[in-house]
């Protein structure tokens, strides 16, 4: 199975902050990455889709980038909204696999 | 709008079974696959099982393979997820979700538990 390297694990950030995420898959997997925001009781929100492509309705603030094996999911200026866990994930391959998460809390 | 809504959840004893369903409504079921994903208490996302949009193929993850059968009805565009010999480590909240990803059920809490 393709491994999914997320960091960090979590961050301390002030609102007004840009904040960045990074992913690494264990072999390529062109641009078949996703990001997803999870808050605490909720299901997962999908954010990104093909590395880069934001889904409707989603905030501009939120960008991606990267392809092959490295990926990034930047946040412009952290909201308190935007206080959660952020997850990768490939769908490269129907075995899915996530990364870690990265939670992002108030600093 | 794509909606998905799981049921099925529960408290089980350990070595118990459980079948989990999924609606689905507002795509075309039928031409689309289909996965489980799983979060056990306090921790990240861990894919389950996968289904073609017929049922033609099924994948499973290493944790679950010969104890859980993934499933589809496409005439009632439900999901299923049947789930045998049950242990505490299946524990989690288990959400469906289409394929690609980018939609999920709210997801049905699974308690394995004595």
């Amino acid at each position: 199975d393709i491994q999914m390297t997320q960091s960090p694990s979590s961050l301390s950030a002030s609102v007004g902050d840009r904040v960045t995420i990074t992913c690494r898959a264990s072999q390529g997997i062109s641009n078949y990455l996703a990001w997803f925001q999870q808050k605490p009781g909720k299901a997962p929100k999908s954010l990104i889709y093909a590395a880069s492509s934001l889904q409707s309705g989603v905030p501009s603030k939120f960008s991606g980038s990267g392809s092959g094996t490295d990926f990034t999911l930047t946040i412009s200026s952290l909201q308190p909204e935007d206080f959660a866990t952020y997850y990768c994930q490939q769908y490269n391959s129907y075995r899915w696999t996530f990364g870690q998460g990265t939670k992002v809390e108030i600093k | 709008q794509v909606q998905l809504v799981e049921s099925g959840g529960g408290v089980v004893q350990p070595g118990g079974s459980l079948r989990l369903s999924c609606a689905a409504s507002g795509f075309t079921f039928s031409s689309y696959g289909m996965h489980w994903v799983r979060q056990a208490p306090g921790k990240g996302l861990e894919w389950v099982a996968f289904i073609r949009y017929d049922g033609s193929n099924k994948y499973y993850a290493d944790s679950v393979k010969g104890r859980f059968t993934i499933s589809r009805d496409n005439s009632k565009n439900t999901l299923y997820l049947q789930m045998n010999s049950l242990r505490a480590e299946d524990t989690a909240v288990y959400y469906c979700a289409k394929d690609p990803g980018w939609h999920w059920g709210q997801g049905t809490l699974v308690t394995v538990s004595s």
